[in-house]
């Protein structure tokens, strides 16, 4: 069963510090990962795609990675700013008919001043 | 870029209502489109599959005499709730698929509350 694991499900940082988010998956056959942040009470907006060639990306602050034998990614964020916080959810694209998606359940993420 | 919209944002309704959602691809054209659900601090649950002239691919468990699905168009598609009730309240949230995309990327578009009194 194709499925796709977030860790940790809610951090709290201190502005201006980093975090990582972790995100395994077992989706096979694997197309592509991508990293949403979704705002409260918004829809996703995409921050990074990769496919299994791509090791990682970068999007202003954010960073992914991805492990494509391990199966695992990361997101990285530096230097947090209040607006982040966010939750993060990560989603892979089984290549296969309808390229279909599944998500991880998110990770919350809650800067304070 | 790919822009999605959602109408309304926000729909609060008596039960026994029924209630449409519309979803368009503002900037681009799309084949299909998908319908989302998400209910407080869970991730987004896919309920259906639109495809432009034909009819939707309900996911197992998604009653489809209950959220009715139309794709008219290649920038349209809605969904109706009908008869809701209070456990149909929920963030519906759409997708469109822009094939243009090398990776066929899906967007988002901003979701719609519905409270179902």
């Amino acid at each position: 069963k194709n499925q796709v694991e977030q860790s940790p499900q809610s951090l709290i940082i201190l502005e201006g510090k980093n975090c990582t988010l972790q995100c395994n998956y077992t989706v096979s056959p694997f197309s592509n990962l991508r990293w949403y942040k979704q705002d409260t009470g918004r829809g996703p907006v995409s921050l990074t795609i990769m496919t299994f060639s791509e090791n990682t990306k970068s999007n202003g602050r954010y960073t992914a990675t991805l492990d494509a034998d391990t199966k695992q990614s990361s997101l990285h964020i530096t230097a947090s700013q209040l607006s982040d916080s966010a939750s993060y959810i990560c989603v892979v694209s089984g290549n296969n008919a309808g390229n279909m998606l599944t998500f991880g359940g998110g990770t919350r993420l809650m800067v304070k001043p | 870029g790919a822009v999605v919209s959602q109408h309304p944002s926000r729909v609060i309704c008596k039960s026994g209502t029924s209630v449409k959602i519309e979803c368009r691809s503002l900037d681009f054209q799309a084949t299909t489109m998908f319908w989302y659900r998400q209910f407080p601090k869970q991730s987004l649950m896919l309920m259906a599959t639109s495809n432009e002239g034909s009819k939707a691919t309900y996911e197992q468990g998604v009653e489809k005499d209950k959220f009715l699905i139309n794709h008219a168009s290649l920038t349209l598609s809605t969904l109706t709730v009908t008869s809701a009730h209070p456990e149909d309240s929920s963030f519906y949230i759409c997708s469109a698929r822009d094939v243009r995309s090398s990776y066929n990327e899906q967007f988002f578009g901003p979701g719609t509350r519905l409270t179902v009194l």
